[in-house]
């Protein structure tokens, strides 16, 4: 089965520098890959995903990449600011069947004022 | 406001209580799961419900009883639960089941047993 690995685990940032965080997959079939921000009393929200037929995605702030050749793909966080401070899951999803997504172990990341 | 509800947000029962979790959503989709998530673990998927019929069962054990009475409302039974079954417990949508479609998730409830 897919296998996800998420990093780092915590990552603590000054506001306004950039954030990154990795993931790697090992099922070449995944071709969704969606990123979730999970803010304490509040449910996963969808934040931007990313298809294996494009290889970046911009939205304001946030961009993911993709690298299929080497089964990674990462979340960039720009001009970070504090209210950005959640834990950040992503996720994989095979191709052909069920979207039953794979989830990394989460980033928890704190952006000081 | 992310479409998906949950009830209760909180949640303290005996191992030999009976409760029941909640998830509701009336965005329009078709498929519901319920996902499990505990310290310093990845999401764990439970149960996936296509037009209310159970497609997954990801190997969980029988104190935990899925039920789907239509496409808005997804329930959790819970009976006999252990301490380590204290976790948070989200439940999700999508619009389709095994087009790679967005889920949305609800707030979850915070399960303690014991």
């Amino acid at each position: 089965g897919e296998n996800v690995e998420q990093h780092p685990s915590t990552l603590s940032v000054q506001e306004g520098d950039s954030a990154v965080i990795k993931c790697t997959y090992s099922d070449s079939a995944s071709n969704y890959f969606p990123w979730y921000k999970q803010e304490l009393g509040k449910g996963s929200q969808l934040i931007i995903d990313i298809r294996s037929n494009v290889g970046e995605k911009k939205d304001q702030r946030i961009a993911v990449t993709l690298n299929k050749t080497a089964k990674h793909f990462s979340l960039h966080i720009t001009e970070t600011q504090p209210e950005d401070s959640a834990v950040y899951f992503c996720a994989a999803s095979p191709s052909g069947g069920s979207y039953i997504p794979t989830f990394g172990r989460g980033t928890s990341l704190i952006v000081h004022p | 406001e992310t479409g998906v509800t949950q009830t209760p947000r909180h949640l303290v029962m005996g191992m030999t209580n009976k409760k029941s979790l909640k998830c509701e959503q009336h965005l329009g989709h078709n498929a519901m799961y319920w996902y499990k998530q505990s310290a310093k673990k990845p999401l764990e998927l439970m149960f996936v419900y296509n037009f209310k019929e159970q497609t997954e069962n990801n190997s969980v054990p029988s104190r935990f009883s899925p039920e789907c009475p239509n496409s808005s409302h997804l329930f959790l039974h819970l009976h006999t639960l252990q301490p380590e079954d204290s976790a948070l417990y989200l439940c999700a949508s999508s619009q389709d089941w095994g087009l790679g479609s967005a889920a949305f998730f609800g707030q979850g409830t915070r399960l303690t047993v014991v």
